[in-house]
């Protein structure tokens, strides 16, 4: 099984909201992402989680949150947003070797529009 | 530092004609290849990697083959269906977390 799931599928916030965006996976695998992928252009690294610590932040604002509170669950909240955060958020997994050449499985995605 | 770079598209194929993405690759150490498709609305789906050179990789019919000599690593299929349309995403990892992807190409099949 290489399924990773994501909800909610689509979101609709304003820019006052307070949301969050859940991912799940039951591989085993001990690394979790997130990216951010606008329309016409690869996924974007926002942050990765190793054995749940946070392991790298591409410099996201402080607007976006992440909290791994498990080795399978994976949230990002999300809290004063911009319209131009409208996007795909994709969670992915990989089996956490940070020496070892990952391999990534990715989500369906949530997409995101923020008014 | 790494990168990969992907033939622009969109690439337009009637249906059963054969297809070739182009992909070439810069890298430091001895990366693992991929090859990411994403369907319309969807997130990515992993199509096949190969980890060494010359190794091959496939799946669906799709097939890739690790050229070391040329760092290239070109997405074929003999004969493309209309549901094989979405956006194709090349891509590398060296080792640890990130992995670089390619701009995307992007496959439309006619019936």
């Amino acid at each position: 099984d290489t399924e990773v799931t994501q909800t909610p599928k689509h979101l609709v916030m304003g820019m006052t909201n307070k949301k969050s965006l859940k991912c799940e996976q039951h591989m085993g695998h001990r690394a979790m992402y997130w990216y951010k992928q606008k329309a016409k252009k690869p996924p974007e690294l926002m942050f990765v989680y190793s054995y749940e610590k946070l392991s790298i932040n591409e410099s996201v604002p402080s607007r976006f949150s992440p909290e791994c509170p498990n080795s399978s669950l994976l949230n990002l909240h999300l809290h004063a947003l911009q319209p131009e955060d409208s996007a795909l958020y994709l969670c992915a997994s990989s089996q956490g070797w940070d020496s070892e050449q990952e391999t990534q499985y990715f989500g369906p995605g949530t997409r995101l529009l923020v008014l | 530092g790494d990168s990969v770079t992907q033939m622009e598209g969109p690439v337009t194929l009637s249906e059963e004609a054969c297809l070739t993405i182009n992909c070439t690759y810069t890298a430091t150490g001895y990366p693992s290849l991929f090859w990411y498709v994403q369907y319309p609305g969807e997130g990515l789906q992993l199509l096949l990697k190969a980890t060494k050179a010359d190794d091959k990789g496939s799946n669906k019919g799709f097939e890739a083959t690790y050229r070391k000599e040329t760092t290239s690593f070109h997405l074929e299929k003999g004969s493309v269906q209309v549901s094989d349309s979405a956006v194709y995403f090349c891509a590398l990892n060296t080792g640890g977390f990130k992995t670089i992807f390619g701009a995307g190409t992007r496959l439309f099949v006619k019936a």
